[in-house]
């Protein structure tokens, strides 16, 4: 297996204000990764894949000037909620690529208030 | 693009019966099907995956069929644990690998006593 370490695990912020997620692959390297949205009790939506050394492939209707990725290293991408609203208020999850693999965080529960 | 249909939404059974879970997609190019366990408040994990080479694949009280004429692949658990109560995704993919997954809807397996 793998690991994917995802930090914070849990963020309350003030709207108005930018939030920033770390996602790391601790024991692989990992050219691209991925960040998802999901809704209570809904499934896992595909906001962007980040690829290390290049800008981010945003799916249609991911507001690429709210959701900012970084991915400045093989085991490091960074989201950044900028300007947060409570509607932005979600689990943020994401995964590293390992070969054919993909491997999850554990998660960040994002409240704005 | 690819959509993936998962049911039932929730499936309640008893320790030591078998659960079926069953999926379907849309897109005949889809050519890997990982299975995801996710437990509250953590990031999915594979349990299984099966490729469009193969029909069945199994893995301890883990199994995953795949029809591809039909377009439909389903997850059987057999002697089931309270341990196995999670919720369940299923996804598909056109890449062979696990990015650009299209996750179904999510079944809520509950094992009870």
């Amino acid at each position: 297996g793998a690991v994917v370490s995802q930090h914070p695990s849990r963020v309350i912020c003030k709207s108005g204000t930018s939030v920033k997620i770390e996602c790391r692959s601790l024991d692989f390297q990992a050219t691209t990764m991925f960040w998802y949205r999901q809704f209570p009790k809904q499934s896992l939506m595909l906001m962007a894949t980040s690829n290390e050394g290049s800008k981010a492939t945003y799916e249609q209707g991911v507001e690429k000037d709210k959701f900012l990725i970084n991915h400045a290293s093989l085991t490091l991408s960074t989201l950044t909620v900028t300007s947060a609203h409570p509607e932005d208020s979600s689990f943020y999850i994401c995964s590293a690529l390992k070969y054919t693999e993909a491997f999850f965080g554990q998660g960040t529960r994002l409240t704005v208030v | 693009g690819e959509n993936v249909e998962q049911h039932p939404s929730t499936l309640s059974v008893q320790e030591g019966d078998s659960a079926v879970i069953k999926c379907t997609y849309s897109d005949s190019a889809s050519n890997y099907f990982p299975w995801y366990k996710q437990e509250l408040g953590k990031g999915p994990q594979l349990i299984i995956d099966i490729r469009s080479n193969v029909g069945e694949k199994k893995d301890q009280r883990i199994a995953v069929t795949l029809n591809k004429t039909a377009k439909h692949f389903s997850l059987h658990i057999t002697e089931t644990q309270p341990e196995d109560s999670a919720v369940y995704f299923c996804a598909a993919s056109i890449t062979g690998t696990a990015s650009k997954l299209t996750f179904g809807t999510g079944t809520r397996l509950q094992v009870t006593l």
